[in-house]
């Protein structure tokens, strides 16, 4: 099972809006609408930020939203902060034998 | 208040054993499946396997499968990933986390993260 891919950076400036792609194969993120989002600041634990596609946990900021369109599932971070400085990961259930797979990772820069 | 709290960091030498520690608290341990997560120094995440603690079902992913074994105490709550004969290479962060349920149903989510446990292996 690979990796889904995601770009590897992505900046904007504060109050402008940025999208994160994250592509797998129709045997993941295509076939499942279970994909889920994590960020990461440095040093600490990831935090959940969307699960099944566009889902946000209590407490995350509708600034975060998702979505996904065949095989590759987005991420939208509006009115960016510099908070949102983070790395940033997409999730995916791969199948009941290896139900994860994690994307490539995304490190977000706010200019 | 759901927590998971991971054993403290460990330095071994090539070849050495390890088990380290994942103790769930603030919820039915036995109720929710725990994963692992390897994170390399400077890299990103990667999932390596997943136990319920309920009746021990555990996966593994296939990158993983045969180098590290997963197990949990549900009597103590706690949850392990341990290795027989560690290399240099598995020098990483290990992250426990809860995947999550909604009404009794498993979901393929992690919601909850244990704090991360640094395992460095050096001769």
């Amino acid at each position: 099972q690979s990796a889904l891919t995601q770009p590897a950076s992505v900046s904007g400036s504060p109050g402008q809006s940025i999208t994160i792609s994250c592509t797998g194969t129709s045997s993941d993120v295509g076939s499942y609408n279970l994909v889920s989002w994590y960020q990461q600041h440095p040093g600490k634990a990831p935090k959940l930020m969307i699960y099944e596609v566009s889902k946000r946990p209590s407490g995350v900021s509708n600034r975060f939203s998702g979505s996904k369109s065949g095989n590759t599932a987005s991420l939208t971070i509006s009115g960016l902060q510099a908070e949102d400085e983070a790395d940033y990961y997409c999730c995916s259930y791969a199948g009941s034998s290896t139900p994860h797979v994690f994307g490539t990772g995304t490190k977000v820069t706010v200019l | 208040e759901v927590q998971l709290v991971q054993s403290g960091a460990e330095v071994k030498k090539p070849g050495e054993s390890l088990k380290i520690s994942c103790k769930g608290s603030g919820y039915s341990f036995t109720s929710y499946w725990i994963g692992w997560v390897r994170q390399m120094p400077g890299k990103g995440l990667e999932w390596m396997g997943i136990i319920y603690p309920g009746d021990s079902d555990t996966r593994y992913s296939p990158s993983f499968q045969g180098q590290v074994t997963i197990s949990a105490d549900k009597s103590i709550s706690t949850a392990y990933l341990q290795w027989s004969s560690l290399k240099a290479s598995d020098t990483a962060m290990y992250y426990c986390a809860r995947r999550g349920q909604y009404y009794g149903e498993s979901r393929y989510y992690f919601d909850y993260w244990g704090q991360g446990t640094l395992v460095t292996v050096s001769s």
